[in-house]
Formats: C-alpha cells, structure tokens, sequence
C-alpha cells in the first residue's frame, strides 16, 4: 500500500512562475515530512520540512505546506529557475511503536519538475 | 567533503554471485538507513542502525541480504546470491536523531547481468 502519494509525474513551469507540487498521504499517524530533491547520478538532497505542528514552513524560495485535515501537502517554489529542474520527492517519517521512533522515512513516487528558460 | 561516501557508485555482477556495498555515514550521525530505489519509484526502507544496533529490516529485506555496522561508524550491506530482481539504486543516508533530516549519499548502482 502506497502510504505517500504523488499522483504528478511530471510538472512543467516557466521560468520565473511558481512551481506547486502535490503530496497526499493516508497514515494520520505521521507528523514530520519532508521534501527531498534529486538530480540524475545524485542522491537525494534534502530541502525543506514540516511538523504536523504547523501548517507553513518557509526557507527562501521555497514553502511547504500542510493541510492535516485533507492529509495533503504541497511544495511551492516562487520563482522557479532552470536549475530547479529535478525530481521532487515527499516523504513522512514512519511512526514507531511505543516510545521508539526510527525516523524511517516513507517516499512517494516522485516529480519530474522541469523549469523551461 | 563530509557528506555521506557510497562504494563503489555502480557495480555490475552475472547472476549467483555475491555483492558488498560499502557506506561512510556523516561522522557524528549516529542513525544509519539503506534504501532501495527501482526505476520510477521512490527510495523504499531496507534497514537501519543506531551506533552499532541494527533496530529494524524491512519485509523486503530476504534472508539473502545481511547488513552490518561493527563499530557504528561505516556500514557494509551484502547481498548473496544475488537475482535479476536486485538490479537497483541502493541508497545510504544517515542523520542524528529521529526526526532530524537524512543525509543521503549518491548511491551504488547494482546492475544484474
């Protein structure tokens, strides 16, 4: 079962305009995601996260969202730039049993966003 | 560079034999992962260590794979006898408590001839 869901494959945006990206997630258990970014040939690099404690999280260009009630996420890049270009992947941490957290972390399938010049 | 090593970054091997990936996690991160990543999908949990205690193996880890972390720092993931179905992305990250991010390297591409 696909606990973390990106139905987008792919996004193309211009230039300049804001890139959204889409992440729905069924465990209401999970109360920390994030967002992770990769190129081709590179591991994923880490970009920004969310508490379940909030709704918005801000670092520079980019701004995640989280709508607890509709188990939704989103990723707002303002403005995009060519070398925004990637895969986007959301993830939530797992949550343990009992005390114990392991801090695995659930991917969705991914984003292809492409930013055009 | 302090990031997280992957060895080697791609490997190809014939059907039945064995294979050993090697992972040098951020030195003061005492949480070690492996993932498993296939074409269009993301990363999917294999197993993971704190210090030298390995806590959790995913379902989809099967008896032909073993991973270690003796002292806590490095970790080696073998897999023995090894199948087409292997052929994969595996991914080592680490990171210093639970709800901290993870770091991850560029991987080891296993290709299965």
């Amino acid at each position: 079962d696909q606990q973390v869901k990106q139905n987008s494959p792919s996004l193309s945006v211009q230039e300049g305009r804001i890139s959204i990206l889409n992440c729905d997630y069924t465990n209401s258990m999970f109360d920390y995601f994030l967002w992770y970014k990769k190129y081709p040939a590179e591991g994923p690099t880490f970009l920004i996260s969310i508490s379940s404690i909030k709704d918005k999280n801000e670092d520079g260009r980019f701004t995640v969202f989280l709508n607890k009630s509709a188990k939704h996420l989103s990723l707002h890049i303002v403005p995009s730039q060519p070398g925004d270009s990637a895969v986007y992947f959301c993830a939530a941490i797992a949550p343990g049993v009992g005390s114990s957290n392991t801090g695995k972390l659930i991917f969705g399938q991914g984003t292809t966003l492409q930013v055009k010049p | 560079d302090t990031g997280v090593s992957q060895d080697p970054r791609h490997k190809i091997t014939k059907r039945g034999q064995n294979v050993t990936f090697r992972c040098d996690p951020i030195s003061e991160h005492n949480r070690l992962y492996w993932y498993r990543q296939t074409l269009g999908q993301g990363p999917e949990f294999l197993t993971y260590f704190q210090n030298e205690a390995q806590l959790e193996k995913s379902r989809l880890l099967s008896d032909r794979f073993s991973a270690e972390r003796p002292k806590g720092s490095f970790s080696t993931l073998e897999i023995q006898r090894t199948e087409q179905g292997d052929s994969a992305m595996y991914l080592c990250a680490s990171s210093v408590g639970s709800n901290q991010p993870q770091h991850f390297g560029d991987g080891t591409r296993l290709s299965i001839l």
